[in-house]
């Protein structure tokens, strides 16, 4: 069955320091990854996703994720956070032949402090 | 503007008194979904739609109804609500067949079941 994990519930880090937000998959097949940013009162935006190619992804707002198979993570990541980056992220996941089944993470609270 | 718009954003109301929630894109998607957030549980799909005419179960679906007569509306409808249902909803939409994973969201709607 597919999954996501997600384990931590808050990350927190100083403004201009960088970010890590982990997250690790379980998927048949060829993983489909993604990560979605959820701002206050606001629905989830895309902010970038791995289909196939290069393990690192650049992605909106300066993030990126890096793809490694063989410890099935795709943790996401920002080299100098900012205070405007704090948010919910959700890290999602599907596999090659499931087409119409997306399956998210529980989310990581990001809390960037200046 | 391309957008996913969801009516209303918030309500309020008793068990077993009918209610729908409005979605509407202007992307000519035809992929539609509907998703609960649940604190520590992110996102689970509760229906969603490939086409006018054609939709199907996610994980969630107990509870729920779903239509898609047009292509750009796809309403979520409680026929009795009850206060396990109390959430918040999302609606999305993205174009399907291109490979194109990108899944635009609506802003929510809270709802709350006394």
């Amino acid at each position: 069955a597919q999954s996501v994990a997600q384990p931590e519930d808050q990350v927190n880090v100083a403004e201009g320091n960088p970010l890590t937000v982990k997250c690790t998959y379980s998927v048949s097949g060829n993983p489909y990854l993604f990560w979605y940013v959820q701002y206050p009162n606001r629905g989830l935006q895309f902010l970038l996703k791995y289909i196939t190619g290069d393990n690192l992804v650049k992605g909106s707002y300066g993030f990126e994720a890096e793809f490694n198979k063989s410890q099935t993570s795709f943790h996401l990541k920002k080299p100098s956070a900012l205070v405007s980056d704090s948010a919910l992220y959700f890290c999602a996941v599907r596999g090659s032949g499931g087409y119409n089944k997306l399956i998210f993470g529980a989310g990581t609270r990001l809390a960037v402090h200046p | 503007e391309a957008q996913v718009t969801q009516n209303p954003r918030y309500l309020i109301t008793v068990t077993g008194k009918k209610l729908t929630v409005t979605c509407s894109q202007n992307m000519n998607h035809e992929y539609m979904s509907w998703y609960r957030q649940d604190p520590g549980l992110g996102l689970r799909q509760i229906y969603y739609s490939m086409n006018v005419e054609v939709t199907d179960k996610g994980d969630v679906p107990e509870g729920y109804k779903v239509s898609r007569k047009e292509k750009r509306n796809f309403p979520l409808i409680l026929e009795s609500p009850s206060p396990n249902q109390t959430s918040l909803y999302f609606c999305a939409s993205k174009k399907a067949g291109t490979g194109d994973e990108k899944l635009f969201f609506g802003s929510g709607t809270q709802l709350s079941v006394l």
